[in-house]
């Protein structure tokens, strides 16, 4: 099976920059998601990293450690419109199915 | 444009209902998957489709089935035996060899509740 951690709350203040964990711990895995999801909205996607480092997309990185078994998403020059859900899920090596973590609510302060 | 409908937004079920979640896709994804959300949680996977006429069993599949009779369709229907249903249901497809995307395209939801 697969198992995901992330944080339940985290807050920020606008214009600061802040990172999201997610561990994982799995047998396997083709790649790491990081999706968006505003409150009462479906999730959209963000980034997928396959290989370890550091992915930028404008305002937003994302970043693998297989071995460690540890992903981050580093969100810069926050605005208020960044409060949201922030998923991590594993793309599993079966079928191109997904396992979600629990999503970290992010809330962004003036 | 492309993308994936899903109706209606809302459904309310009596006890002892079956319901149908509907769910349609143009972007000629051959992948397709029902997600759960409870409140405060992730997704948790119902069922999903790699082809036409093929489905699986997600790791929540009891109380639910569903058809793929066409591509563009992913029906899923919610019965009685279902005894929790009220959460926010989540239709999604994924492209096939495109590495920029290879990332779930999301339904707008259905938000389900038993009265």
């Amino acid at each position: 099976g697969q198992n995901i951690d992330q944080p339940t709350e985290m807050t920020a203040t606008e214009g600061a920059i802040v990172q999201i964990n997610c561990t994982y711990q799995t047998s396997g895995f083709n790649g790491l998601f990081w999706y968006q999801q505003h409150a009462g909205e479906a999730p959209t996607f963000l980034s997928y990293n396959v290989l370890d480092g550091l992915e930028e997309k404008g305002r937003f990185s994302s970043f693998l450690s297989r071995s460690k078994g540890y992903s981050y998403l580093l969100l810069k020059e926050l605005q208020m419109k960044d409060s949201a859900s922030y998923l991590c899920a594993l793309r599993g090596t079966n079928a191109g199915k997904s396992t979600f973590g629990d999503g970290t609510t992010l809330t962004v302060k003036p | 444009d492309g993308g994936i409908t899903q109706s209606p937004k809302y459904l309310f079920r009596k006890e002892g209902q079956n319901v149908t979640l509907s769910c349609e896709q143009n972007l000629n994804h051959d992948a397709m998957y029902w997600y759960r959300q409870d409140p405060g949680q992730g997704l948790r996977l119902i069922y999903y489709s790699q082809i036409v006429n093929d489905f699986q069993k997600g790791d929540i599949a009891e109380g639910y089935s569903v058809s793929r009779e066409k591509k563009e369709s992913f029906p899923l229907t919610v019965t009685s035996a279902q005894k929790n249903p009220t959460a926010f249901y989540l239709c999604a497809s994924r492209g096939n060899r495109d590495r920029l995307n290879y990332g779930y395209t999301f339904g707008s939801g259905t938000r389900l509740t038993v009265v």
